[in-house]
C-alpha cells in the first residue's frame, strides 16, 4: 500500500514554545491529508482536513490559531502547535488519502507522540 | 454526527481461540466500514473494509467481517489466533459518496493473544 510518513515520530518541548509536524507521502500525491489526535484509550479524535492550496477545515472544538496546519504542496502537509502547553501532550496521527483508492481508505503515518513539559 | 463503539477495550486470547471483536455504529444512512489494526511499534493500516455487496468480507492474514445493516454492527472475526494478532484494533466508519473521506473512529480494542 501507499506509504505515509511523519516527522518526528517523538517530540518534547517546554511550555510556550511551538512545535512543528510533518507529514509527507511518500510515493503518491494527495490532495487531502487528515490530523489526528489520540489520547490514551481514546478513539482518533480528528482534528482537521488539509486540502492542498486552500485552508484547513477545523472540526468544532479545535483552535485553528493554536494548531496551524499547512498543506503547501501535494505530498506535505504540516501541523505546527503554537505555544504548546502540558493539555497538548498527545498522540498525533496523520493520514492521507490516495487517489487512486476508494472513499475512506486512508493511509496513516506513524505519529508523533508531543510531550510538552 | 456518526458515531462507532467498540464493546471490548481488552481482550486476551489464547493461541489458537476464535476472536470476534464487536462494532456498532450509529449512522441512519448508507456508510462505507472499516478495520484498520495498529501492531506495536507501527502504524495503522488497513485490515479489510466493506463498500457494498457481499456482506461478509475477507482481510489480510484470515480476518473477515460481516456487516449486518439490520444491527448497526461489523464485528471482525478470525477462527484462530496467533501470537503475531497482538495489536489494537480499530473499527471506523465514513459516509458513503463521492467525497467522503473523514473517518469516524472507535475508541479500539487491545487484542493481547498468549502463546
Amino acid at each position: 500500500g501507499a506509504v505515509v510518513s511523519q516527522h518526528p515520530s517523538w517530540v518534547i518541548c517546554k511550555s510556550g514554545t511551538s512545535v512543528k509536524i510533518e507529514c509527507r507521502s511518500l510515493d503518491f500525491q494527495a490532495t487531502t491529508m487528515f490530523w489526528y489526535r489520540q489520547f490514551p484509550k481514546q478513539s482518533l479524535m480528528l482534528m482537521a482536513t488539509s486540502n492542498e492550496g486552500s485552508k484547513a477545515t477545523y472540526e468544532q472544538g479545535v483552535e485553528k490559531d493554536k494548531f496551524l496546519i499547512n498543506h503547501a504542496s501535494l505530498t506535505l502537509s504540516t501541523l505546527t502547535v503554537t505555544s504548546a502547553h502540558p493539555e497538548d501532550s498527545s498522540f498525533y496521527i496523520c493520514s492521507a488519502r490516495d487517489p487512486t483508492t476508494r472513499a475512506g481508505e486512508l493511509f496513516f503515518g506513524e505519529g508523533s507522540r508531543l510531550t510538552v513539559l | 454526527a456518526q458515531s462507532v463503539s467498540q464493546h471490548n477495550h481488552h481482550v486476551i486470547l489464547s493461541e489458537a481461540a476464535s476472536l470476534e471483536l464487536g462494532c456498532n455504529y450509529s449512522y441512519g444512512g448508507t456508510v462505507n466500514l472499516f478495520w484498520y489494526v495498529q501492531y506495536p511499534g507501527q502504524h495503522l493500516q488497513l485490515l479489510l473494509k466493506y463498500f457494498s455487496g457481499d456482506p461478509l468480507v475477507k482481510g489480510i492474514k484470515g480476518f473477515e467481517a460481516e456487516f449486518i445493516k439490520s444491527k448497526f454492527s461489523f464485528n471482525l472475526r478470525k477462527p484462530s489466533v496467533q501470537w503475531s494478532d497482538t495489536a489494537e484494533y480499530f473499527c471506523a466508519v465514513t459516509l458513503s459518496g463521492a467525497g467522503s473521506y473523514q473517518l469516524t473512529f472507535g475508541k479500539g480494542t487491545k487484542l493481547s493473544v498468549i502463546p
